[in-house]
């Protein structure tokens, strides 16, 4: 059970490159999220998916993009990467309906030149 | 969603009690109190959750008097490994979560 995973782990993108995070969960999850963390910042929601075959905004989506390929799969894209998108990127994964809390990925540490 | 306010920073030495504080003046009704821990380079990680009085568990307690607009975090004996950042969150235990973060309190424990 490897929980909640993330890949890559770091990547560093030139100005106006395009490239695909990629997050999988193991634990029969059914909503999943993506948040961004600026340094000596919490974390802000980026897009989340209350389930499989829907996605939404959160607080902060401008120039993101998600999928959400199956239950266990969920994908943020940038299209276009800029500097301001320099961040540290979180998946998490939560069982709706339940008390059980969200549960965090490693992250993806994005460098934006 | 209700906003938090915590400390931003607070020092330690080992074995010592911490507690931490974090206001939470618009709470409402159904929400509940939720701590999270963050060490560098990792992602947060679930440590307590309460709705009123008192919660403990193997790693903490957390205090809710009985106005609940504001919670105490209670770390018995820190030690260096405790060092991180703790965030006081607010919202829904059950149903869709928003979770909203904000800056969180650094804990440094020293020898």
């Amino acid at each position: 059970n490897a929980g909640v995973t993330q890949t890559p782990k770091f990547q560093v993108l030139k100005t106006g490159q395009s490239m695909t995070l990629q997050c999988a969960q193991d634990m029969n999850h059914n909503s999943m999220y993506w948040y961004r963390q600026d340094p000596g910042m919490g974390l802000r929601l980026i897009y989340y998916s209350a389930s499989e075959g829907t996605t939404d905004k959160g607080e902060v989506p401008n120039g993101y993009n998600v999928s959400r390929l199956n239950k266990r799969e969920f994908s943020l894209r940038l299209e276009s990467a800029a500097p301001s998108q320099t961040s540290v990127y979180f998946c998490a994964s939560h069982i709706v309906g339940t008390q059980e809390t969200q549960y965090f990925g490693p992250g993806t540490r994005l460098l934006v030149l | 969603l209700a906003k938090t306010t915590q400390p931003i920073s607070m020092d330690s030495y080992e074995g010592q009690e911490v507690n931490i504080t974090c206001s939470h003046n618009n709470i409402a009704t159904n929400d509940y109190i939720t701590w999270y821990q963050q060490f560098p380079s990792q992602g947060p990680r679930f440590i307590i959750q309460g709705y009123k009085t008192k919660v403990t568990n193997e790693v903490a307690s957390l205090f809710i008097p009985a106005d609940r607009k504001s919670s105490t975090l209670s770390l018995p004996r820190v030690s260096l490994s405790d060092t991180a950042v703790y965030y006081c969150l607010v919202g829904l235990n059950t149903g869709f979560q928003k979770l909203v973060f904000g800056t969180g309190t650094r804990l440094l424990v020293s020898p």
